[in-house]
């Protein structure tokens, strides 16, 4: 079946560093979505890419998603305290009956030390 | 996103005791979704429901039963809970997908503990 994988699985930076977590598919994605979790919290969605090679940048937060739309990264510049959570990726599963579901990676844990 | 809530917050059973986790949503989506969370697996699809009386398993279905007679209500029933349904259980819910849409708005959880 589709699997999303994700790495690292967990990533400590001092603040101030860059961050990025890096997202692939075993099968081509009609679009993949970004979500934050916070310590405790529950998923927010961050942003969704549909396009091949598509760049979407949030402030400090930039997001690829890859040529063939099987891979996707999150870069975050200059890292705050404010961005110590778990980022996930996410994409649906192809056609039919599995319209709407999502497959989610295993997350990044994201450690932000001052 | 005060719209989608579950309850309770927390909830410790026993093995073999049936549970029930409420879902409830105030935005009227057709789509809703159970996930349960565990370290190292992220996010998995226990069962989803298209629209009211329908519903389908996920990846991680076995143990459990949805039912949805009402669009804003989606509950998720362990009917005989074990210790490896101890977890971390979201719900939650998204407007039919478009062809390329779908963005999931979640609850605020409930961590279950089977003794």
């Amino acid at each position: 079946g589709q699997q999303v994988m994700q790495i690292p699985q967990y990533q400590h930076v001092q603040e101030g560093e860059d961050f990025t977590t890096y997202c692939n598919s075993s099968t081509t994605l009609s679009n993949i979505q970004w979500y934050k979790q916070r310590p405790g919290g529950h998923p927010v969605f961050l942003i969704q890419l549909v396009k091949s090679g598509e760049v979407k940048k949030q402030k400090r937060l930039t997001f690829q998603f890859g040529e063939a739309k099987k891979n996707s990264s999150l870069h975050i510049t200059a890292t705050q305290t404010t961005d110590v959570g778990t980022y996930f990726c996410a994409g649906p599963k192809a056609g039919g009956t599995s319209y709407g579901k999502l497959t989610f990676g295993q997350g990044t844990i994201l450690t932000v030390h001052p | 996103d005060a719209g989608i809530t579950q309850s309770p917050r927390y909830k410790i059973t026993e093995t073999g005791r049936q549970v029930t986790l409420m879902c409830h949503q105030t935005w009227s989506h057709s789509y809703m979704f159970w996930y349960r969370q565990d370290l190292g697996h992220g996010l998995r699809l226990i069962y989803y429901s298209a629209a009211a009386d329908i519903t389908d398993k996920g990846e991680v279905p076995d143990g459990y039963v949805v039912s949805r007679s009402k669009t804003e209500n989606f509950p998720l029933t362990l009917e005989s809970a074990t210790r490896s349904q101890t977890s971390v259980y979201f719900c939650a819910s998204s407007e039919p997908p478009r062809p390329n849409g779908g963005r999931l708005f979640f609850g605020s959880g409930t961590q279950l503990s089977v003794l």
